[in-house]
């Protein structure tokens, strides 16, 4: 069946460095794409999202990457800081679907 | 953003009982969904509740296991019926908010023993 993946399940990085944490999908259905963030004892939390008619979006120190070629999604944080550990999900919807289908998550550390 | 609480935020309970689990959204939703993560996993969706209806379950999940309340449009309980350990899980309620976005409360962490 068609998933969601993560290459990644643990990223460390030194405080101040960028990260970048991937996403692989393979439902070539899916139209729009959320990042979600949780917290150790917390639900998660949108971060951003991007729809398939872009191939980029920026927020505020983060931005998301969407390439449909490859079908491949990745969110970048820039000067990481401590506050971004966590863990990181994609979440993917199919046209027309409002059930999102979640990867299995990146856990992001960051050192002091 | 909705702001959703959840009651109990955790608890400890032996195989063979059940635990109602409540979400309260502090605004009217049209949907709410259930879903359980397990250790180090993603999340994987139990069931959507809309008001006036019946949930619908996703594969793999029933509602003699999960049965599911919707009352109102700003809360709704989920139940986890003759537990045992593999229960034992985050449970977390969201609601839709703008576009397909979907916002998340706190989770409720069981541990059966």
């Amino acid at each position: 069946g068609e998933s969601v993946g993560l290459h990644l399940p643990t990223l460390s990085v030194q405080e101040g460095d960028n990260s970048i944490i991937n996403c692989a999908y393979s439902n070539s259905a899916s139209d729009y794409f959320i990042w979600y963030k949780q917290e150790s004892g917390k639900g998660p939390q949108f971060i951003i999202d991007i729809r398939s008619n872009m191939d980029k979006r920026q927020g505020q120190r983060v931005t998301v990457l969407l390439n449909k070629t490859v079908k491949h999604l990745s969110l970048q944080i820039a000067a990481t800081q401590p506050g971004d550990s966590a863990v990181y999900f994609c979440a993917e919807f199919s046209r027309g679907s409002y059930i999102p289908t979640f990867g299995r998550g990146t856990s992001l550390i960051v050192h002091p | 953003s909705a702001v959703i609480s959840q009651k109990p935020s955790r608890d400890i309970c032996q195989r063979g009982t059940s635990l109602t689990i409540q979400c309260q959204v502090d605004s009217q939703v049209t949907m709410m969904f259930w879903y359980r993560q397990q250790p180090g996993q993603s999340l994987t969706l139990i069931a959507t509740a809309n008001q006036g209806s019946e949930a619908t379950y996703e594969s793999g999940f029933v509602i003699d296991k999960f049965p599911i309340s919707r009352p109102n449009l700003t809360f709704s309980t989920l139940t986890v019926s003759n537990m045992s350990p593999e229960d034992s899980s985050i449970y977390l309620c969201s609601v839709d908010g703008s576009l397909e976005t979907q916002y998340f409360g706190p989770g409720t962490r069981l541990l059966v023993l």
